[in-house]
């Protein structure tokens, strides 16, 4: 079983339009979770991180169930410019806190 | 500030031959890693190092060795390269703070290609 897994899309959806994206991950021990987007043959740059009680920037909310082991991200009003693939990052358990796992990524496409 | 840089950008070997890749980094971090990243599954460990002088295996070492001798650089070698090799290589670097919410910086990738 991967150690995360993501929907890989693509999502096609309009400008100004609210889309959500979930991942799942395996290890109930990891303890840090992020989203990074990824632009076409380019390096992943972080986007956000997850924490407990969710959080918010901007346009972007990122939520966190521990009990069902799973991040979402939630992209409002979205953008041309947010056209990317987002990727769920999560760490190892214990005594692997350092190393961390990567989903394969969900492909987002906004149109005019 | 570069950041992470990496050399080579791109390269083409053939079966067999053998490469260093070079990471490195202005931030003074003392974590970091190489990743590669193939079509469909996403960025998979090499190896990593928490520090100058160590080193530990990720989920894909066979074939790979590392060398953390200075706190900025991290080198990815390849003995005798594979087809299986062919791949999108990432380093990246990472602060040492508690807890692990700190960010991981990526280099821009190495486009590896082995015939």
């Amino acid at each position: 079983r991967k150690e995360v897994e993501q929907d890989p899309g693509p999502f096609n959806v309009p400008e100004g339009a609210t889309v959500a994206f979930n991942c799942t991950y395996s290890n109930s021990a990891s303890q840090s979770f992020f989203w990074y987007r990824q632009d076409c043959r380019k390096e992943p740059k972080l986007l956000m991180s997850v924490y407990s009680s969710g959080n918010e920037d901007g346009r972007f909310t990122a939520q966190l169930n521990r009990a069902s082991q799973y991040i979402s991200l939630l992209i409002r009003d979205s953008k041309l410019s947010d056209s990317a693939t987002y990727l769920c990052v999560v760490n190892g358990g214990v005594g692997n806190f350092n190393k961390f796992y990567f989903g394969s990524g969900t492909k987002l496409n906004v149109k005019p | 500030n570069a950041g992470v840089t990496q050399t080579p950008k791109f390269r083409v070997l053939k079966t067999g031959q053998s490469m260093t890749l070079l990471c490195a980094q202005d931030m003074n971090h003392e974590y970091m890693y190489w990743y590669r990243q193939d079509p469909g599954m996403g960025l998979r460990l090499i190896h990593y190092s928490v520090g100058e002088g160590t080193t530990a295996k990720g989920e894909v070492p066979d074939g790979y060795n590392v060398s953390r001798l200075k706190k900025q650089n991290f080198l990815l070698g390849l003995e005798s390269a594979a087809p299986s090799q062919t791949s999108v290589y990432f380093c990246a670097s990472r602060e040492r703070l508690a807890g692990a919410f700190n960010e991981q910086f990526f280099g821009p990738g190495t486009r590896l290609t082995v015939l």
